[in-house]
């Protein structure tokens, strides 16, 4: 199984770019997740989808917009890329807390706006 | 969200055990006690979860004090590989989705 999936592995965006980091998760899982991290600190919850059809806001969710294409995918759109938002982007996907496994996560997108 | 409180740093020698700590005072009755780590350059990844009995799986153990105010993450045997920072996270439970709230966790060093 490849997991969690995401594309591109790096991008680099000149201010005022727009672009879509895409998710795809092979696990059947009902719950989607986009983070960011910035260096030398924890990840920030972007946006979730807590089921397919379904997106709700995280803690930092300005400058960004989700997709939940099917239970498979959750893009995230930058539409007018910032400085602010150079980041590591990473998305997750999970099952509920009665399953005996948590969240697994993609390697991450390294996205830079110059 | 109920907080979590975790030394920045922490050093272990090689195949010793390692007993990493998490203070949480404020968790509520519902709230599920979660570790992930992350290794360089990598995603984070799951570790284990409880909500109030200790559990072990075939990563780790996690050890809940009785009033829940604290838990440990106990690594039995500590590898060059179990370099990471690690983070303890509450949840609200539930059977459906959850969000986690990651702090700056525990970086762990681990001494050949």
């Amino acid at each position: 199984n490849a997991g969690v999936t995401q594309t591109p592995k790096f991008q680099v965006l000149k201010t005022g770019q727009s672009m879509t980091l895409q998710c795809a998760q092979d696990m059947n899982h009902n719950s989607m997740y986009w983070y960011r991290q910035d260096p030398g600190m924890g990840l920030r919850l972007i946006y979730y989808s807590a089921s397919e059809g379904t997106t709700d806001k995280g803690e930092v969710p300005n400058g960004y917009n989700v997709s939940r294409l099917n239970k498979r995918e959750f893009s995230l759109r930058l539409e007018s890329a910032a400085p602010s938002q150079t980041s590591v982007y990473f998305c997750a996907s999970g099952q509920g807390l009665r399953a005996n496994y948590g969240y697994t996560f993609g390697s991450g997108t390294r996205l830079t706006v110059v | 969200d109920a907080k979590t409180t975790q030394p920045n740093s922490m050093e272990s020698n090689e195949e010793e055990p390692v007993h990493l700590p998490c203070n949480h005072s404020t968790i509520s009755g519902t709230d599920y006690i979660h570790w992930y780590r992350q290794l360089p350059s990598q995603g984070p990844e799951y570790v284990i979860h409880g909500l109030t009995s200790n559990v072990n799986n075939r990563m780790a153990s996690l050890a809940i004090a009785e009033d829940r105010k604290s838990s440990t993450l106990i690594l039995h045997r500590a590898t060059l590989r179990d370099a990471a920072v690690y983070y303890c996270i509450l949840s609200i439970s539930g059977a459906g989705s959850y969000q986690l709230t990651f702090g700056k966790g525990t970086k762990l060093s681990v001494i050949p």
